[in-house]
């Protein structure tokens, strides 16, 4: 069964980056899109971005501009990292699948999702 | 602000039907598949309804979706203390290529 672990620091201080790993383990990052999402405490899902396995990406416009996500098949992970961050950026953060459903839709839903990791500026 | 709108929340006593709604537009609902979300207190969200109204293996058929134009629906019917969590809705927007999330909705179990 596919598990997904987020992986980084926990704390990183105003105006640096934050850098973060999404390891899969029981499975391959091939021919999958991989998806980052956050939760600031208390609030609802933001979606930050995707990368699939060739290494096409799709960002939040909102946050276009300071994020970049890698994946590395050969390590079966994928990164993120968000410059230039501020308080706003303290949520949890997750990684999730993504696969395309059966025909004829082939429309893709987040099918499995790691624990989240916390990450606070401060 | 969230692209998709759901309410706050919602309650209801165990064993009762309780309908979620999640609006959208027709660059996101409207021409794409709506997936559902539940998050357990605590934990990560995990996947409850995709392609509008398709369950996943070993999600019970007390939950069914549907899609209606640029709105999706979330039914619970038998609802049980265990059904306590936030659900969030979640599809792509064509217009920002981007997923897009409702903002929430609290279950509660009266």
């Amino acid at each position: 069964q596919v598990q997904l672990q987020e992986s980084g620091p926990g704390l990183v201080k105003p105006s640096e980056t934050l850098s973060l790993t999404c390891t899969v383990s029981g499975g391959s990052t091939n021919n999958y899109w991989w998806s980052w999402i956050r939760q600031p405490a208390g609030k609802g899902l933001e979606w930050i971005g995707r990368i699939y396995s060739t290494g096409s990406t799709n960002y939040n416009p909102s946050l276009r501009s300071r994020v970049t996500l890698s994946v590395d098949t050969s390590k079966h992970q994928s990164s993120l990292k968000l410059i230039s961050v501020t308080a706003a950026d303290t949520a949890v953060y997750y990684c999730a699948r993504e696969i395309p459903a059966a025909p004829p839709t082939y429309f893709y839903f987040m099918d499995v999702w790691g624990k989240g990791t916390m990450v606070t500026v401060s | 602000q969230s692209v998709l709108t759901q309410p706050p929340s919602v309650s209801a006593a165990p064993g009762q039907k309780v309908t979620i709604s999640c609006s959208g537009s027709s660059s996101n609902i409207g021409n794409n598949y709506v997936s559902w979300y539940q998050q357990l207190p605590g934990t990560a969200p995990k996947l409850l309804i995709y392609d509008n109204s398709k369950r996943p293996s070993g999600i019970p058929d007390r939950f069914s979706g549907s899609k209606s134009g640029t709105s999706a629906t979330l039914d619970i019917t038998g609802l049980q203390t265990g059904d306590e969590a936030d659900y969030y809705c979640g599809t792509w927007d064509s217009s920002l290529s981007a997923w897009v999330f409702g903002g929430g909705i609290k279950v509660t179990v009266l």
